[in-house]
């Protein structure tokens, strides 16, 4: 079962865009929502994260939007650099159970300079 | 300065054999994960540990074990490769929830990974 489904799966978009990247959850237990990016040949480092109780958190050029009723929730990147281009994961766990994350499908961003 | 060390960084190897995968933190943390990583499936969690005397299955356990030899070092067995196994396997680590610093929760730190082939 894929609890959290992410897309879309691959992103073009030109330099000084805005990326937007959505994730919907199904377990309305979850109450930790990061964000991880991955260039190539790396491992995954978390970029941002939020929690249920606030509707968003900006940091820099990174702003993760969160609708508690939708189940539903997004990162904008704005002013998009081609060294932006790397893929993105949303996640989502409970805290209570010890943190285990829950993966989306993964989105291939691409800034074209 | 790589707090997250995983060798080896490639392997191919041949349907039936015994492979291991090993992930080594200097990060000083408790808790350890391996991941696969598969195009289209993100990531998802084999097996974990919040310490050396606690193991735990992760959604895709079936075909890996995993022994965690000392709080720094994890790794993760295939005891019999088959094709499908073909992935890219992450380690990862974690301090204990509510001790990550910064408002980032329990943050993951993540392996460079080993991509690993099974003819």
């Amino acid at each position: 079962q894929q609890q959290v489904k992410q897309s879309p799966q691959s992103l073009i978009v030109q330099k000084g865009g805005i990326s937007i990247i959505n994730c919907a959850y199904e377990n309305t237990a979850f109450d930790y929502f990061p964000w991880y990016q991955q260039f190539p040949g790396k491992g995954p480092a978390l970029l941002i994260a939020i929690r249920p109780d606030v509707s968003e958190k900006k940091e820099g050029r990174f702003t993760i939007s969160f609708n508690k009723s939708a189940k539903q929730f997004s990162l904008h990147i704005m002013d998009s650099q081609p060294g932006d281009s790397a893929t993105y994961f949303c996640a989502a766990s409970k805290v209570g159970q010890g943190g285990k994350l829950i993966f989306g499908q993964g989105t291939e961003l691409s800034v074209k300079p | 300065d790589a707090d997250v060390t995983q060798t080896p960084r490639n392997r191919i190897t041949k349907t039936g054999k015994r492979i291991m995968l090993e992930c080594s933190q200097t990060k000083g943390h408790d808790r350890m994960y391996w991941y696969r990583q598969d195009p289209g499936l993100g990531l998802r969690l084999i097996y974990y540990s919040f310490d050396v005397k606690d193991i735990n299955k992760g959604e895709i356990s079936d075909g890996y074990s995993v022994s965690r030899q000392a709080q720094a070092k994890f790794s993760l067995s295939l005891e019999s490769a088959i094709p499908n196994q073909t992935a890219l396997y992450f380690c990862a680590t974690s301090d204990r929830i509510g001790q990550g610093g910064g408002g980032r929760g329990n943050e993951q730190f993540f392996g460079p990974g080993t991509r690993l082939t099974v003819l």
